[in-house]
Parts: C-alpha cells; structure tokens; sequence
C-alpha cells in the first residue's frame, strides 16, 4: 500500500489559483469517495480541509475546493493569500479499510 | 469542547520501551475511530493505524505492523502507541486523530508528541 502520489512542490503569487494532484489507484482513491485533504503548518495539528472529495467543513474558507477524476483526487486553493503556505496533504480510505497519506506538496506563495 | 491531548516530548535510547498516550475529551471516547499518524523529521505524515476503542478492533498499516502496538483504556478515555525496543529510525513526531463528524475523514487532532531516540 503505497503512499499517494502529490507534487513536491507548488508555488503561486497572492490572488492566483493553485491546484495539487493526488494520484492513487482504485483501490483507494479511485475506488471510495472518502478522500480528503489536510493543511499543516510545521509544529501545528494538521487540519482538515476538504472531505469526502468535495466537501468543506464548517468554518474553512470556500477559497479550497475538492474534485476527483478516476484515481486522481485534486484541491485547488483560488485568490491565494499568504496564509495558505503551509503543507498539503490528501488522505483515502483504502480496500483494506486503513488510511492512505499522500506524500504531501509544500506550497509557496511568492 | 473536543480535545486530544498528548503525552509530552519523550527522549529515549535504543532498544528501550515507550508508551506514549492521547487522552480524549468533550465527546464519547469509545464511539469513534482513533488513529495514529507519524511524521518522521523532513517528511510527510504517514497513518500508522487506527483503533475503535468501543470494541478494542485494531487495523494497521503493513509497515508498522508488529512494530508498534495501539492500545486505549476505555476507563479514562485514552489511546495510546506502545514500542518494545526503539528504534533510532522512530524518531519522529507522532499525532493522534479522530472522526467525530464523519467515519472517513480526521476531524480533530491532538498537539502531536515529539519523540527523539539517541544513544
């Protein structure tokens, strides 16, 4: 069971819109609609941000949003702003019932 | 309010035990999933496993089965991640989790518990 695949790295200036890829294969990300997405400042508890693909959980900004495609799971984070630089990571439920990470993206506003 | 708190930073040497703990509160301890994640120093998070407390029904994830053990104490509303004989390689800092407003996605996270092991 290996770790989803996210870019490393993303980078985008404060107002423009970013979007980060999370690839698995169908028996995770691709096979339930549980994926979800974490925000995580060094140091901090990470956050949830996104679940079951799409969803928002009260209190986070619509600025994030998720969508899914086949094995491919991505949240786009629009009118960036200097808060959001932190590292993003997305999780699945998987086949055998356990919890898949992504390798997670640093992302960098300019 | 709901919280997780974590036993605090831990510095062992290899080959000793640990027991580190995440005590719950503010909500019904046994009634959903507790998970444990691992962040080694420079890399990404990685789910260890996750327990029900209400059944004592543990699932790991290969890696770290028969390397770790998840345990909980229904009676004071505590999980905990146990190790028989540490590792250099367990260095890391370890959060805890759980699901309270959904059964597939980690909702409210304890502050994390560092744990450095050096000879």
């Amino acid at each position: 069971q290996s770790a989803l695949t996210q870019p490393a790295s993303v980078s985008g200036s404060p107002g423009q819109s970013i979007t980060i890829s999370c690839t698995g294969t169908g028996s995770d990300v691709g096979g339930y609609n549980h994926v979800s997405w974490y925000q995580h400042h060094p140091g901090k508890a990470p956050k949830v941000i996104i679940y079951d693909v799409s969803i928002r959980p009260s209190g986070v900004s619509n600025r994030f949003s998720g969508s899914k495609s086949g094995n491919t799971a991505s949240l786009t984070i629009s009118g960036l702003q200097a808060e959001d630089e932190a590292d993003y990571y997305c999780s699945s439920h998987t086949r055998n019932r356990l919890y898949v990470f992504g390798t997670g993206t640093k992302v960098t506003v300019l | 309010e709901v919280q997780l708190v974590q036993s605090g930073t831990e510095v062992k040497q290899p080959g000793e035990s640990l027991k580190i703990s995440c005590k719950g509160s503010g909500y019904s301890f046994t009634s959903y999933w507790i998970g444990w994640a691992r962040q080694m120093p420079g890399k990404g998070l990685e789910w260890m496993g996750l327990m029900w407390p209400a059944t004592s029904e543990i699932r790991y994830n290969p890696p770290f089965q028969g390397q770790v053990t998840i345990s909980a104490d229904r009676s004071t509303a505590t999980a905990y991640l146990e190790w028989s004989g540490l590792k250099a390689s367990d260095s890391a800092m370890y959060f805890c989790a759980t699901t309270l407003n959904g059964n597939f996605f980690w909702d409210y996270w304890g502050q994390g518990t560092l744990v450095a092991i050096s000879s």
